[in-house]
């Protein structure tokens, strides 16, 4: 069964910081791979998607993703960091099996001025 | 409205009583999921309804929980005998999908169930 690991469940970054969080897989079948994000107090909301075609996937809010194979990885990055970008990030990957979506624990992100 | 829309906001029962959740997915979405968000951790899959198909119950923790689907509309998650370590916010998610066909989900805003 898919699994997905999320290092990190908290990740501080001063505001104008390079963003990197991180995104690994298990499954030798390429997936579909997900980003969630959930501003305080809001539902989770799609953040960007990797289904088929280019690996490097580009999101809202300047955040994108690259979908590494070799590495079963799929890191999220943003080049600089904004105070509006404090939120909680979830990974997920689709389970082709059941089809289900599998969920990371989460990392929480803080920007500080 | 055009969202996923989850009731009560916050639920706060006595240990052993019963709860029922509710969710209103977006009009035409034929995929419905309820997760389980504990605090500090992850999502749970709890169930998945799809169309008219057999639902997925695999992820249900015990006996004690249940959801319904009417078609593809509401759908209502009840808790049994609630316990504290079912206190959490539950979440209900809905999506165009189909098998195989991966569209994104929508999520409603969460209940927040409290246990006593």
């Amino acid at each position: 069964a898919q699994s997905v690991t999320q290092l990190g469940s908290h990740v501080s970054v001063s505001e104008g910081a390079l963003v990197l969080l991180r995104c690994n897989y298990s499954s030798s079948v390429p997936p579909y791979l997900f980003w969630y994000v959930q501003y305080p107090n809001q539902g989770l909301q799609l953040l960007l998607k990797y289904t088929t075609g280019a690996t490097l996937v580009k999101g809202i809010n300047g955040f994108e993703a690259e979908f590494k194979k070799s590495e079963t990885s799929f890191h999220l990055t943003k080049p600089s960091a904004h105070m509006s970008d404090a939120a909680e990030y979830f990974c997920a990957v689709s389970d082709d099996n059941t089809d289900k979506l599998i969920f990371g624990t989460g990392t929480r992100l803080q920007v500080f001025p | 409205g055009a969202g996923v829309s989850q009731s009560p906001s916050n639920k706060v029962t006595e240990k052993g009583k019963d709860v029922e959740l509710r969710c209103d997915p977006i009009s035409g979405h034929t995929a419905l999921y309820w997760y389980r968000q504990r605090l500090g951790q992850g999502l749970e899959f709890l169930i998945y309804f799809q169309g008219n198909s057999a639902p997925d119950k695999s992820g249900l923790p015990s006996d004690r929980f249940s959801a319904e689907r009417t078609g593809e509309s509401v759908s209502t998650l009840t808790i049994q005998r609630t316990q504290q370590e079912d206190s959490a916010v539950y979440l209900c998610a809905s999506s165009l999908a189909r098998q195989g066909a991966w569209e994104k989900l929508f999520f409603g805003s969460g209940t927040q169930l409290s246990v006593l």
